[in-house]
């Protein structure tokens, strides 16, 4: 059980260049998302799915684009970079369970570091 | 979302306990007290949740008093590698977005 996993590691990329980030999941979770962090700040969600073929904005998601043809990958597209979107992207999941006594947790995963020059 | 407030940073010893206090005046009904941890150059990972009085876990407390208006996180005999970001967020029930502050800079000197 592999939990939440990023690819690539680490990124350059230049103004207006394009890219997918991948994030996949062997936890069968429901619930998908992308946050981005900037330095020494928290993490400000981008994109969410509830489930496959089900995606909705975040905060921040102009300049992304996301699919979810699966319940295991949910890839994040950025076109036409810019250095505002320098950041680490973290994908996470979870399996949302409606028990009353708590409330869902996310797992993490290691994150995506992308600079754009 | 209720917003939260928490110190920027805290310094602390190995071996110390660490008190890290979290305000969230407009806390709902149905909301819970969720910390999470974050380690340089990873992902937050999920600590401890609660929604009142108090709840232990085998890395962590989390005392929340009647009005919970605020909530403190006791970290027991911290170790260098309690060295981490720590936020706290309070989640609706049944809900799954999460909004992160800036959270609490803790830096354990040996």
């Amino acid at each position: 059980n592999a939990g939440v996993t990023q690819t690539p590691k680490f990124r350059i990329l230049k103004i207006g260049q394009s890219m997918t980030l991948q994030c996949t999941q062997d936890m069968n979770h429901n619930y998908m998302y992308w946050y981005r962090q900037d330095p020494g700040m928290g993490l400000k969600l981008i994109y969410y799915s509830v489930g496959a073929g089900i995606t909705d904005k975040g905060e921040v998601p102009n300049g992304y684009n996301v699919s979810r043809s699966t319940t295991e990958d949910f890839p994040l597209r950025l076109e036409l970079a810019a250095p505002s979107q320098t950041s680490v992207y973290f994908c996470a999941s979870s399996y949302l369970i409606a028990t009353g006594d708590s409330t869902d947790t996310q797992y993490f995963g290691p994150g995506t570091r992308l600079t754009v020059l | 979302l209720a917003k939260t407030t928490q110190p920027i940073s805290m310094d602390s010893y190995e071996g110390q306990e660490v008190n890290i206090t979290c305000s969230h005046n407009n806390i709902a009904t149905n909301d819970y007290i969720t910390w999470y941890q974050q380690f340089p150059s990873q992902g937050p990972r999920f600590i401890i949740q609660g929604y009142k009085t108090k709840v232990t876990n085998e890395v962590a407390s989390l005392f929340i008093p009647a009005d919970r208006k605020s909530s403190t996180l006791s970290l027991p005999r911290v170790s260098l590698s309690d060295t981490a970001v720590y936020y706290c967020l309070v989640v609706g029930d049944s809900s799954y977005k999460l909004i992160f502050g800036s959270g609490t800079r803790l830096l354990v000197r040996p």
